[in-house]
């Protein structure tokens, strides 16, 4: 059984560039999340998928939108970099439990917005 | 909007000493999770808290969740050099059916040489 893997492990945009994240997510789990974490903080929460379906977004602008495949891998795509977007983005899959929230991250990829 | 707080920012210690994180969310939650996360690592989940009262350890861990579900506490007893890292609680929020997992701003455990 393979855990949660992202790609690329780090990357280097200029603002105003485009960019996708990769998420692999842990086998037989159906619902994935994705994290900002800027340096010192706490991850905040960008949206989630579950069965492809977005079922939860926070305060991002739209320029941060998502994919879930059939698979249950998905993508972060962030358009219009700016400066403050460098940061460590984490990708967290769970299994289905209506009740268990128990998510399981990836390594994270390390984007710079130069 | 929906808000975790989590004191203090840092805390430090000599190895063998207790440690200890609260957490504080602006409503009541419906559970609440702890993870730790390594310098240089990604989150680890440690636990998650569902019951109003609540008191679950793990080893020298000791988690804590409030009557009124709005707060959370982790304390460790005798701190070893292999619990250096920063505690994160995060809630879930559903607000209009859209679902936020908000993450309080963590404790970074440091021991001091």
């Amino acid at each position: 059984e393979t855990g949660v893997t992202q790609s690329p492990t780090h990357l280097i945009k200029t603002r105003g560039q485009q960019v996708t994240l990769r998420c692999s997510s842990q086998s037989g789990h159906n619902t994935v999340s994705w994290y900002q974490q800027a340096l010192g903080q706490g991850p905040q929460f960008i949206f989630q998928y579950y069965r492809e379906e977005e079922n939860g977004r926070g305060n991002f602008p739209p320029r941060f939108s998502g994919l879930q495949f059939p698979n249950y891998s998905s993508e972060l795509n962030v358009n219009a970099l700016e400066l403050d977007d460098s940061a460590l983005y984490l990708c967290a899959s769970s299994p289905e439990s209506p009740t268990y929230n128990e998510q399981f991250f990836g390594p994270g990829t390390r984007l710079t917005v130069l | 909007g929906q808000q975790v707080m989590q004191i203090p920012q840092y805390q430090h210690v000599q190895e063998g000493e207790d440690f200890t994180t609260y957490c504080n969310s602006s409503t009541t939650l419906s559970n609440i999770q702890w993870y730790k996360q390594r310098p240089g690592g990604h989150p680890v989940f440690l636990i998650q808290l569902v019951k109003s009262g609540e008191v679950k350890k793990q080893k020298r861990l000791t988690f804590q969740f409030g009557e009124a579900k709005k707060n959370s506490s982790l304390h460790i007893t005798a701190t070893q050099t292999t619990d250096v890292g920063t505690y994160f609680c995060a809630g879930p929020f559903v607000f209009d059916s859209n679902y936020q997992l908000i993450w309080g701003a963590g404790t970074k455990l440091i021991i001091k040489p």
